[in-house]
């Protein structure tokens, strides 16, 4: 059982590039979210999916795409990556159940030149 | 969802209870306290949750005050380990996905 995992765990892009992060779990959640979180911040939610095919917007979407085409991957896209979307992105997934509990991935640290 | 204040830093001598204070006096009837924590830039770990009574799992236990104002986290015997930066968030159960992470509080450890 490995939980949620993220790839890659780490990647340089220059200003205006593409690239898709992917958010894997095996724990059969219904629920899966899309995280960053700057230096010295909490972490802010860009996207979240309550189920295989929905998405919808967290706080701070803008620049970022998503996909749940399954249940067990939620895809996070940048179609033109900017310097300001250097961040660490974190995934987590919950079950539908009355505790709320999300667990995390490790996490992607992207850096955008 | 109700907004919390956390102590920026603290410091407890290793094999001590930490306690880590957290007020939330907006909260709502029926907004659960979380608590999760961050080491070292790792992902968020879920730690414990509470409603209105006190809880206790195998890492920590969860004092609410009576008016729900305010509560604190108990690790009762802290280990080097525990050094992270912990965060209280307080949210509806139900219907609303953001979990709001504040600064949180950076617990040190201290051999």
């Amino acid at each position: 059982n490995a939980g949620v995992t993220q790839t890659p765990k780490f990647r340089v892009l220059k200003t205006g590039q593409s690239m898709t992060l992917l958010c894997a779990q095996d724990m059969n959640h219904e629920y899966m979210y899309w995280y960053r979180q700057d230096p010295g911040m909490g972490l802010r939610l860009i996207h979240y999916s309550v189920g295989e095919g929905t998405t919808a917007k967290g706080e701070v979407p803008d620049g970022y795409n998503v996909s749940r085409l399954k249940k067990q991957n939620f895809l996070l896209g940048l179609e033109s990556a900017a310097p300001s979307q250097t961040s660490v992105y974190f995934c987590a997934s919950r079950a539908r159940d009355y505790t709320g509990t999300q667990y995390f991935g490790p996490g992607t640290r992207l850096l955008v030149l | 969802d109700a907004k919390t204040t956390q102590p920026t830093s603290m410091d407890c001598a290793e094999g001590r209870a930490a306690n880590l204070p957290c007020n939330h006096s907006t909260i709502s009837g029926n907004e659960y306290v979380y608590w999760y924590r961050q080491i070292h830039s790792q992902g968020p770990q879920y730690i414990i949750h509470g409603l209105k009574n006190n809880e206790t799992n195998e890492m920590a236990s969860l004092i609410i005050t009576e008016d729900r104002k305010s509560s604190t986290l108990i690790l009762p015997h802290a280990t080097l380990r525990d050094t992270a930066v912990y965060y209280c968030i307080v949210r509806v159960d139900f219907g609303n996905e953001k979990l709001t992470f504040g600064t949180g509080t950076r617990l040190t450890i201290i051999p």
